[in-house]
């Protein structure tokens, strides 16, 4: 079992639609919780970071962390064209390998005009 | 300034070549980081430098040599690459190497003929 799984998509969807992206991990030391956004050809831009269980909201996006069910997720309301790309989860153990991002495959995200 | 700057974007080299990657941050941030993309692959780690000093090697082969010459400042020299390495390669930083979120920058597109 990988340590961090994510649906690599395609993911398809109307413009205005609520997307929702997940991530499940199986290491319980995952305790720091990023979503970046990777265009093509470009480097990972940082979307949101989060430590906690719950919600946080920054603006269309909400990140949502629940730590019993080591599930992780990305919402994106009223999705926007520019909003097309590679999404990807990374995590952060409280171990050892505390400096190491441990990425989801990605998933691609298309939203059509 | 809140970005991580690479140079060049693009590099073609031949598998006799010596040449370096550049990138430079000016967040006050003490860890820096190499990564290699390849495609529809996520990031994988190379080297971790904290204030300055090499800490991590992920058993990365010698014709990588990185090179932190001061906090702002990170190098990758390459030399004798092989075509398996073309790849997209990412820096990033972090304010410390631990726990903390990582910005990346936007790449330098390898190819070695």
């Amino acid at each position: 079992q990988k340590e961090v799984e994510q649906d690599p998509g395609p993911l398809s969807v109307p413009e205005g639609a609520i997307v929702s992206l997940n991530c499940t991990y199986s290491n319980s030391a995952f305790q720091y919780f990023m979503w970046y956004r990777q265009y093509s050809r470009k480097g990972p831009e940082l979307l949101m970071y989060t430590y906690s269980s719950g919600n946080k909201e920054d603006g269309r996006f909400t990140a949502q962390v629940d730590k019993s069910s080591k599930y992780i997720s990305l919402f994106i309301r009223d999705s926007q064209p520019s909003d097309s790309a590679t999404y990807l989860c990374a995590m952060i153990d409280s171990g050892g390998s505390n400096y190491k991002l441990t990425f989801g495959k990605g998933t691609l995200l298309t939203v059509n005009p | 300034d809140t970005e991580v700057t690479q140079t060049p974007k693009h590099l073609v080299m031949g598998m006799t070549n010596k040449k370096s990657l550049k990138c430079e941050q000016h967040m006050g941030h003490r860890a820096m980081y190499w990564y290699k993309q390849k495609a529809k692959k996520p990031p994988e780690l190379m080297f971790v430098y904290s204030y300055e000093k090499l800490s991590i090697n992920e058993s990365v082969p010698s014709r990588f040599s990185p090179e932190c010459p001061n906090s702002s400042l990170l190098n990758l020299h390459l030399h004798a690459l092989q075509p398996e390495d073309s790849a997209l390669y990412l820096c990033a930083s972090s304010q410390r190497s631990s726990y903390n979120e990582q910005f990346f920058g936007p790449g330098t597109r390898l190819t070695v003929l």
